[in-house]
């Protein structure tokens, strides 16, 4: 059971909008630690996505965005593409237990 | 470019001791921070330590605190993770990855850089 509640799965079209939710509680999120997100494509390493609730590192496309509100967060993937499909994960920062990460959430591009 | 190479990954035997390495380049290495995140096959990601780039010290998951060791030689750009008492459940794969920190020290807890990992297997 991870610290952080992501979805198992989402789906969407091409060119489709979707979010993935992670809820956390008031030792992490809810205490206003930052939230980061991660891309891990098949078979390779994870890779940062956004850091910081909304903010992209350089290469990341503006498709990709950033929300927090309590103790939960959401990215948004918009204008979807086949390229798109991974496992994504949140992650924070919690008092007692240090770095924690949600269970991830798998992309399908229908 | 940063660049993280993980190794000596391997398969032991449950109660048996692994060490693992991990190269730096493309940073100045003792200014950060590096973390270990390992994911067990088909499952997610899981924190398990964090050594500090300057005086070294570290924190660790409950899962591996007082089996697991973290270390580093600046000397060398190389982290290490001493692997002890280990048990099935330590199977996974593990990455080094660094921490975005600042050049003051102060630790970000995220990482922006991660290497492709090595695979350990725990198994009788």
């Amino acid at each position: 059971q991870s610290v952080l509640t992501q979805p198992p799965s989402v789906s969407g079209a091409p060119g489709q909008r979707v979010t993935i939710s992670c809820t956390g509680s008031g030792s992490n999120i809810g205490a206003g630690y930052d939230v980061h997100w991660y891309q891990q494509l098949p078979g390779t390493a994870p890779k940062l996505l956004i850091y910081a609730t909304d903010n992209r590192p350089s290469g990341v496309p503006d498709r990709f965005s950033g929300s927090r509100s309590g103790t939960s967060a959401s990215l948004a993937i918009t204008g979807l593409q086949a390229e798109d499909e991974a496992d994504y994960y949140c992650q924070s920062y919690d008092s007692s237990l240090n770095v924690v990460f949600g269970g991830g959430t798998k992309l399908t591009v229908l | 470019e940063v660049q993280l190479l993980e190794s000596g990954g391997g398969l032991v035997q449950p109660g048996g001791s692994l060490r693992l390495s991990c190269v730096a380049s493309g940073f100045t290495f003792n200014n950060y921070a590096i973390h270990w995140v390992r994911q067990a096959p088909g499952k997610g990601l899981e924190w398990v330590s964090l050594v500090r780039g300057r005086g070294g010290s570290s924190d660790y998951a409950d899962s591996v605190k007082g089996r697991f060791t973290v270390s580093r030689d600046n000397s060398k750009n190389t982290l290490f993770l001493q692997m002890n008492s280990l048990r099935v459940e330590d199977t996974a794969t593990y990455y080094c990855a660094k921490d975005k920190s600042g050049v003051d020290g102060l630790i970000y807890y995220y990482m922006d850089a991660w290497g492709k990992g090595t695979t350990v297997a725990v198994s009788s």
